[in-house]
């Protein structure tokens, strides 16, 4: 099952330079996008969201971008920070009642100081 | 903050046994699931919970598996008789509305010797 794929397992950024995080998505029925962060021994931490009916959405130092067409979605976080190391997981759901998530697998950012 | 809480954080279990997983949910949700991720594979949905009876479950969730919310508070997940292949992490979620984000406890190891 790869309807939800992070091609890159890891990334190393220097400290208050950009972090641009991938997920590419087969389904065309995916309607609804969300990136989490994992720290190790915790649960997924909800970090954005966006509907795909906009191509955009930015919260503080988090903005998630959408290509409908290529079927794409990025994270950047600007400035990146040492705290922002962790695991970020890029999932999706169709439109209906129960919206299950699909998930990738996942890419490993460390920001160096 | 509200948040998600899963007991116990680990669970060993003899293959064949019986094992049960507690979650206690934010308190206003109205939807639930559970997820499990196999060391180095994708987070996998199990099942999704709303109105006191399952909307969704997957090819995982066979007849070995069910759930169940007691009390108002608590949504468990029950494994009839474990196998080896069952052990992973599980992770408890839930959300106030199901196109809203799903937020996640710290999960459960489940190893099964």
């Amino acid at each position: 099952d790869q309807q939800v794929k992070q091609n890159s397992p890891s990334l190393s950024v220097q400290e208050g330079r950009i972090s641009i995080l991938n997920c590419d998505y087969t389904n065309s029925m995916f309607d609804y996008f969300l990136w989490y962060k994992k720290y190790p021994a915790e649960g997924p931490t909800f970090l954005i969201s966006i509907s795909s009916i906009k191509d955009k959405n930015e919260d503080g130092r988090f903005t998630v971008f959408l290509n409908k067409s290529a079927k794409h979605l990025s994270l950047h976080i600007v400035p990146s920070q040492p705290g922002d190391s962790a695991v970020y997981f890029c999932a999706a759901s169709e439109a209906g009642n129960n919206r299950k998530l699909i998930w990738g697998l996942g890419t490993s950012l460390a920001v160096n100081p | 903050e509200p948040e998600v809480t899963q007991t116990p954080s680990h669970q060993v279990t003899q293959m064949g046994q019986e094992v049960i997983l507690r979650c206690v949910p934010i308190s206003n949700h109205l939807y639930f699931y559970w997820y499990r991720q196999i060391l180095g594979q994708k987070v996998e949905f199990l099942v999704s919970f709303y109105n006191n009876e399952i909307s969704e479950k997957s090819e995982i969730f066979d007849d070995q598996f069910s759930v169940e919310r007691p009390d108002g508070s608590n949504f468990t997940l029950k494994i009839r008789s474990t196998k080896l292949e069952d052990s992973a992490m599980y992770f408890c979620a839930s959300s106030t509305e199901s196109n809203q984000p799903q937020h996640f406890g710290d999960g459960t190891r489940l190893s099964i010797l």
